[in-house]
């Protein structure tokens, strides 16, 4: 069936410091593709997504490109803050069950 | 818009006892379901309904029930709590079963059973 394998963390970085976040998918046909994140003591919110093959989300200075050639989906930030500590869900296809999702730490 | 939201917030239960734990969501999505969140386990689907009067199960369902009898409500009741159940439960909604569109999260159940 189709899936999703994320990046394990935990990972911990300094503020200003660059973050990549890994994600590949296995799927049968080009499915839209998430990813969520939860900030500590609440529920999962979108961050943002791509409905297509080439498709670039963008939100919160996070950015993930949809990649057919590759079945990749990494998410990218230039510069994390504190306030981007947080866990980061790469969305399984149909949103059926999460992994563990990788944790990000940032210092300051 | 209210989006999805849980009670209680947090709930301590004792082994053998039951209680319901209550989503509602006023977008009118048709789509809703339920998941536990345990430390390195990911988000785990125990049920979901894709409309009014349509649950099926999920990943992990033993142990609890559902309903759906309006498209606003989607009730988890767990029969006779087990210490395995302690977890973090979070309701969620979309509008369809089609996977183009996003979730939506409610806040989540923090639920202990000693």
């Amino acid at each position: 069936g189709d899936s999703v394998t994320q990046m394990e963390g935990p990972v911990t970085l300094s503020e200003e410091a660059f973050l990549t976040i890994n994600c590949t998918y296995t799927a049968t046909g080009y499915p839209s593709l998430f990813w969520y994140v939860q900030y500590p003591g609440e529920g999962l919110q979108l961050l943002l997504k791509a409905t297509k093959a080439d498709d670039k989300g963008s939100n919160k200075g996070f950015e993930a490109t949809y990649r057919k050639e590759t079945t990749s989906f990494h998410l990218e930030k230039g510069s994390v803050q504190v306030s981007d500590s947080a866990v980061y869900f790469c969305a399984p296809l149909g949103g059926i069950s999460f992994g563990a999702g990788t944790t990000v730490t940032v210092r300051a | 818009n209210a989006g999805v939201t849980q009670t209680p917030k947090f709930q301590v239960l004792k082994t053998g006892q039951s209680m319901t734990l209550q989503c509602a969501q006023d977008m009118n999505h048709e789509y809703m379901s339920w998941y536990r969140q345990d430390p390195g386990m990911g988000l785990r689907l125990i049920h979901y309904s894709v409309g009014a009067g349509i649950t099926d199960q999920g990943e992990v369902p033993n142990g609890y029930n559902v309903s759906r009898s309006t498209t606003e409500d989607f009730p988890l009741r767990l029969l006779s709590a087990a210490p395995s159940q302690t977890s973090v439960y979070f309701c969620a909604s979309r509008p369809e079963l089609i996977v183009v569109h996003e979730q939506f999260f409610g806040p989540g159940t923090r639920l202990t059973v000693l």
